[in-house]
């Protein structure tokens, strides 16, 4: 069965270090997501895209982060300075379509989990 | 401000019994209404997805309802396994681009 993949699964980095996370979507997906979850508090939505550009994003999604598909298979999160509070697991997703009330499912990947010291 | 509020928030139950968890949630404009398990440091997986229309949906063990009007969701687990041990998260949509709004989950612990 397919299955979206992250890499790495766990990435220490030092405060201020520029990261990316890597995430592979499931092959005939079009939409992907982001999403961060804090040791101990809820999965939080960062931002969707589709056809090469964000759909949405949230508050969280400020200037330090960025995404990018910089080919046919992968799709990143770049954190430009990393914090402590950056601090947390980093799931990707991807689905087949988006649409205004559609029920397309979201796989989710394993995630990554990101430590800044 | 859209949010989605679980209870309880941990549950202990024996092996083998039932047990309901419940969600109740304040998102507009809501699109549908989802519920995922997720166990200790892995992604959130899909059990059930549901719009306004639909009052139930089950998935094997897993049975999810849907109260629109009063905006209050259940997942009911039958006959529990120990691998039920995760916890369980209720998700709305709110609207657009499947933008997806989490509760904070309920852990459930299946005891043998």
């Amino acid at each position: 069965e397919p299955e979206v993949t992250q890499t790495p699964s766990h990435q220490v980095t030092q405060m201020g270090q520029e990261v990316i996370l890597r995430c592979v979507p499931i092959s005939n997906h079009l939409y992907f997501y982001w999403y961060r979850q804090i040791l101990g508090q809820k999965v939080e939505f960062l931002v969707s895209f589709y056809n090469n550009e964000i759909s949405e994003k949230s508050e969280i999604f400020d200037d330090q982060f960025s995404v990018e598909r910089p080919d046919g298979s992968n799709f990143t999160l770049k954190i430009r300075s990393t914090k402590l509070e950056d601090s947390a697991m980093y799931f990707c997703a991807s689905s087949e379509v988006a649409r205004l009330a559609a029920t397309y499912e979201q796989y989710f990947g394993p995630g990554t989990r990101l430590t800044v010291t | 401000k859209n949010q989605v509020e679980q209870s309880p928030q941990s549950l202990i139950i024996l092996e083998g019994k039932n047990c309901t968890l419940q969600c109740n949630y304040t998102v507009s404009p809501f699109s549908n209404l989802r519920w995922y398990k997720q166990d200790t440091g892995r992604g959130p997986v899909s059990l059930t997805i549901m719009t306004f229309s639909e009052n139930t949906k089950s998935n094997g063990r897993y049975t999810a309802t849907l109260d629109a009007d009063t905006k209050q969701s259940s997942l009911h687990i039958t006959a529990s396994q120990l691998s039920d041990s995760a916890s369980y998260i209720c998700v709305v949509s709110a609207g657009g681009y499947n933008k997806l709004i989490f509760g904070a989950g309920t852990r459930l612990a299946v005891h043998p």
